[in-house]
């Protein structure tokens, strides 16, 4: 199984910061993707095949890496940004999410 | 547009089973995968398993077999998933969420709650 870990559990930043949050897999994968998560509310598609903003994502926000290291970067954090970031992988079985970053604002 | 609504939250006994549903509209229902995850309160996201709903094949997380079940009916476009031998370790929420022709889980549930105690 590969094992995402996110780094860092817990941030906060202030409107206008650029915000980076990584996920390192333990075995290296084709694409990462990532989902946005509001508490209560469902997961969404926020990132796909590691660089490409889903519909409706602000183009604030873009995703790279390779191998075994990938990055969310939002370039300039805006209140409506706060909440939890999850990486996915699905290269091999079982398919695995990170445990997550929960981003807050300043 | 493609929406998923789940049933609503269950309240059930150690050692019972429970069966949520999906129905699914705004899409082809048999053309694409339905997967199911898990999420344990106040914590990450856990895959369960898909299932095509076009001939039925599933694949599950080694880790829940035996503890789910994957259905759907083509008539109803409602995908199922029986949970059994409940434990205080299933209480979570569960959601449904259908896989994009590129391989993402593009569309969600709102979620369903199942807790177990007695």
């Amino acid at each position: 199984e590969i094992v995402l870990t996110q780094s860092p559990t817990t941030m906060a930043a202030s409107p206008g910061e650029k915000v980076t949050l990584t996920c390192r897999a333990s075995s290296s994968v084709s694409y990462m993707h990532w989902y946005q998560q509001k508490s209560g509310a469902s997961p969404k598609l926020w990132i796909y095949d590691t660089s490409n903003r889903a519909s409706g994502v602000p183009n604030r926000f873009s995703g790279s890496g390779s191998g075994t290291s990938y990055s969310l970067t939002i370039s300039s954090m805006e209140t409506e940004d706060a909440a939890t970031y999850y990486c996915q992988q699905w290269s091999s079985n079982p398919l695995t999410f990170g445990s997550g970053t929960k981003l807050e604002i300043k | 547009q493609v929406q998923l609504q789940q049933s609503g939250a269950e309240l059930v006994k150690p050692g019972s089973s429970v069966k949520i549903s999906c129905k699914a509209s705004g899409y082809t229902f048999t053309s694409y995968d339905m997967h199911w995850i898990k999420q344990q309160p106040g914590n990450g996201l856990e895959w369960i398993g898909w299932i095509y709903p076009g001939n039925g094949n599933t694949k599950y997380n080694q880790k829940f077999n035996g503890k789910a079940t994957l259905t759907a009916d083509k008539s109803s476009s409602t995908a199922y998933m029986q949970l059994s031998s409940l434990t205080s370790e299933d209480s979570a929420v569960y959601f449904c969420a259908r896989r994009s022709l590129g391989g993402v889980m593009d569309a969600w549930g709102q979620g369903a709650s199942v807790t177990v105690s007695s």
